[in-house]
C-alpha cells in the first residue's frame, strides 16, 4: 500500500538555524507530494507541493524537492523563525485515490 | 477565500452517547473527507464522499458513519461514543478534476473527549 514516513520529533532549533525534516514515501505509481503545516490551535494548511519527479515546491522560505530515485521529499528552510513553530505533515496522493495519505507529523519548536 | 467550517471546536461527551460532527464548505467542492488526528499516528482517513449521498470507507471506518444530504455539508456520526474515539477530528474538501495535485482544504478541527 501507500505510506509516508517522517522523522520523529520534536525538532528543537534556535532561531536562524537551518531546518531539515525528512520524509520518504512508498507508493504505487507516481504520486503528488505535499507538505502541510498546522500552527497551534489551527487546522492544516498547504505549505508546498510537487507533482512530478525533480519538481521543487517552495513557499515562505521553505523548499522541498521531489526525488524519485530516493523516494524522498525532505523539507528545508535556511533560517527558521519562532513563528515557524508548528507541526509539519508530509503527504502523498496517487491518481487512483481521492484522499491523501499522511505521515505521522513532525513537531518543530524554534527557540529565540 | 476558501472556507471549511466545523461546527464545534471542542466537545465533551459520555460513553454511549450519539455524537454528530458537522462540516460545511463554501467552495462547491465535490469531495469531502473526515480524518482523525492522533499523536504519533498522523492523520487517518475515516470516510470520504465524492457526491451527495455517495460515500466510501477510509482506513478506519469502524464505529463511525457519515451523511451527505447536501453538497456543502458532510457529517460524521459516532453512533455510540467510546473512550478510544477521543481525538481531534478534521474535515477537508477538494474539488474534482485537479489532475494529480489533489490539494485538500481543511477546517480548524473538532476536539472530542469521550468520558
Amino acid at each position: 500500500g501507500n505510506s509516508v514516513t517522517q522523522m520523529e520529533g520534536p525538532v528543537t532549533l534556535s532561531e536562524e538555524a537551518f531546518l531539515t525534516i525528512n520524509c520518504t514515501y512508498t507508493a504505487t505509481g507516481y504520486p503528488s507530494l505535499f507538505w502541510y503545516v498546522q500552527y497551534p490551535g489551527e487546522g492544516l494548511q498547504l505549505l508546498l507541493k510537487a507533482t512530478k519527479a525533480d519538481d521543487k515546491g517552495s513557499n515562505k522560505g521553505f523548499e522541498a524537492t521531489y526525488r524519485k530515485e530516493t523516494t524522498s521529499f525532505h523539507l528545508e528552510k535556511g533560517s527558521v523563525q519562532v513563528s515557524d513553530s508548528a507541526v509539519y505533515f508530509c503527504a502523498l496522493k496517487v491518481s487512483y485515490r481521492r484522499a491523501l495519505t499522511f505521515g505521522s507529523g513532525t513537531r518543530l519548536q524554534v527557540q529565540p | 477565500d476558501v472556507k471549511v467550517t466545523q461546527s464545534s471546536r471542542y466537545l465533551v461527551k459520555r460513553t454511549g452517547e450519539k455524537v454528530f460532527l458537522e462540516c460545511v464548505q463554501d467552495m462547491d467542492h465535490e469531495n469531502m473527507f473526515w480524518y482523525r488526528q492522533d499523536p504519533g499516528l498522523g492523520l487517518r482517513l475515516i470516510y470520504f464522499s465524492y457526491d451527495v449521498k455517495m460515500k466510501e470507507k477510509g482506513d478506519i471506518p469502524e464505529g463511525y458513519s457519515v451523511s451527505r444530504e447536501k453538497k456543502e455539508r458532510f457529517s460524521l456520526i459516532l453512533e455510540s461514543a467510546s473512550t478510544n474515539q477521543t481525538s481531534m477530528y478534521l474535515c477537508a474538501s477538494s474539488p474534482p478534476g485537479q489532475g494529480t495535485t489533489g490539494e485538500l482544504f481543511f477546517g480548524e478541527g473538532s476536539r472530542l473527549t469521550v468520558l
